[in-house]
């Protein structure tokens, strides 16, 4: 079965500087890999999705993931972060062993922005 | 519209009630599922229904009961539930039926808040 790890369940970043989130994948076949942003008391919110088409992923409000798999990594990254980026991101996979559209998550990763 | 709207949005509900929670789609999807999240942790899988049936149980307690009277409509009824069933309820729907779906993008509602009491 497929799963992710997500290295960091707490990141804090000032205004402005680089958002860097860890997310790596066990796939035995190439994966379908999410991004998955929440805000607080909301559901999920789809960032970005990587289907192999490109290795460089770009997404909404500004985020991009780069798929490795050389590091079986799918890190997200954003170059400048936003107050309003403040939120709990998801890293997923599409399980393709027993099950048909199964999403396994990640953990989450907490991003705090500080002023 | 790439939406999916639940009803309500916070619930509060004694162990002895029965409640129901509804999640509705207009994008034509055929699968549609429900996810429980309790706080500080990632959504866990409890249902899919594939056009209308059930595909998948994730071993929930039978206090857990879904219904999907249409392809647009999905109900969870509650019933005896505990404390421990306190969480943030997560419906999601994507475009083709579950087997077929893999990698699919799963959409996904603003869920309801259920603290029982």
């Amino acid at each position: 079965a497929q799963s992710v790890t997500q290295l960091g369940s707490h990141v804090s970043v000032s205004e402005g500087a680089l958002v860097l989130l860890r997310c790596n994948y066990s796939s035995s076949v190439p994966p379908y890999l999410f991004w998955y942003v929440q805000y607080p008391n909301q559901g999920l919110q789809l960032l970005l999705k990587y289907t192999s088409a490109a290795t460089l992923v770009k997404g909404i409000n500004g985020f991009e993931a780069e798929f490795k798999k050389s590091e079986t990594s799918f890190h997200l990254t954003k170059p400048s972060a936003h107050m309003s980026d403040a939120a709990e991101y998801f890293c997923a996979v599409s399980d393709q062993g027993e099950y048909g559209n199964k999403l396994v998550f990640g953990a989450g990763t907490i991003l705090r922005v500080k002023s | 519209d790439t939406e999916v709207t639940q009803t309500p949005k916070h619930l509060v509900m004694g162990m002895t009630n029965k409640k129901s929670l509804k999640c509705e789609q207009h994008m034509g999807h055929r699968a549609m599922y429900w996810y429980k999240q309790k706080a500080k942790k990632p959504p866990e899988l409890m249902f899919v229904y594939s056009y209308e049936k059930l595909s998948i149980n994730e071993s929930v307690p039978s206090r857990f009961s879904p219904e999907c009277p249409n392809s647009s409509l999905l109900n969870l009824h509650l019933h005896a539930l505990q404390p421990e069933d306190s969480a943030l309820y997560l419906c999601a729907s994507s475009p083709n039926p579950w087997a077929s779906g893999v990698g699919e993008t799963q959409y996904f509602g603003p869920g309801t808040r259920l603290l029982v009491l």
